[in-house]
């Protein structure tokens, strides 16, 4: 059974247009992370929620947003998605961070698109 | 700098051969978790294996295991009888919660080929 989901797994969207990719989780699990991977890279943190405390990377452009209504969803947001924007969009769970041994559990990703 | 190195892009290996995965990585920490993570085509990253700064053994997990140098902070991933849905990318990954990176951090991976 899936325990990261994210949808869609296909997204297209055109320049500029905002675009929206979910995850939701059935873990329980109190951090949410997402990931950009772009072609033949290493996947790249976005930001991360613990509980809902928002912590964003320092290299991450404005352009991304995220929201997380409650424990079980996240959300990213695109506001204005250019072509360098275009990669698999991966969002993955964990428990308490403050350990070492805490996996990461990831849904399929979501490759998207800008035409 | 670059916290996790994984200095082969991509490695072949023959079916039922074992193979390793090289991953060197740096930190001022005294304690710290590796990770690898397997990622098919199918774009999921797949758990394999976990070793913990402090863990005395190496770690093993099936046909994974890892040759954990701490002194040369080196956390080779181990293959044995290689088999052809092993094909993936192969991701080398260090959390350091102590430092305050609490999320992984992952090498550029390695891609295995596995040869019928």
């Amino acid at each position: 059974d899936a325990m990261v989901i994210q949808n869609p797994r296909y997204q297209v969207t055109q320049f500029g247009k905002p675009v929206t990719l979910s995850c939701s989780q059935t873990l329980n699990h109190n951090v949410m992370y997402w990931y950009q991977q772009k072609s033949s890279q290493a996947p790249k943190l976005l930001f991360h929620y613990y509980d809902k405390d928002f912590n964003n990377e320092a290299d991450t452009p404005d352009n991304f947003q995220s929201r997380r209504p409650n424990t079980s969803f996240c959300f990213l947001d695109i506001r204005s998605p250019g072509l360098g924007d275009a990669a698999m969009y991966l969002c993955a769970t964990s428990g308490s961070p403050g350990t070492t041994n805490e996996k990461l559990f990831f849904g399929s990703g979501t490759q998207l698109s800008v035409l | 700098a670059q916290k996790i190195t994984q200095t082969q892009p991509g490695m072949f290996v023959q079916e039922k051969e074992a193979v390793t995965l090289d991953c060197t990585y740096d930190t001022s920490d005294q304690s710290y978790g590796l990770f690898w993570y397997k990622q098919p085509s199918s774009g999921e990253m797949i758990f394999l294996i976990y070793q913990g700064s402090y863990d005395e053994q190496n770690a093993t997990e099936g046909r994974y295991s890892l040759n954990f140098q701490k002194a040369r902070k080196s956390a080779n991933l181990v293959i044995s009888a290689s088999q052809l849905g092993d094909s993936a990318m192969y991701f080398c990954a260090m959390r350091e919660p102590y430092s305050g990176n609490t999320p992984l951090v992952f090498g550029k991976g390695t891609r295995l080929s596995v040869i019928a």
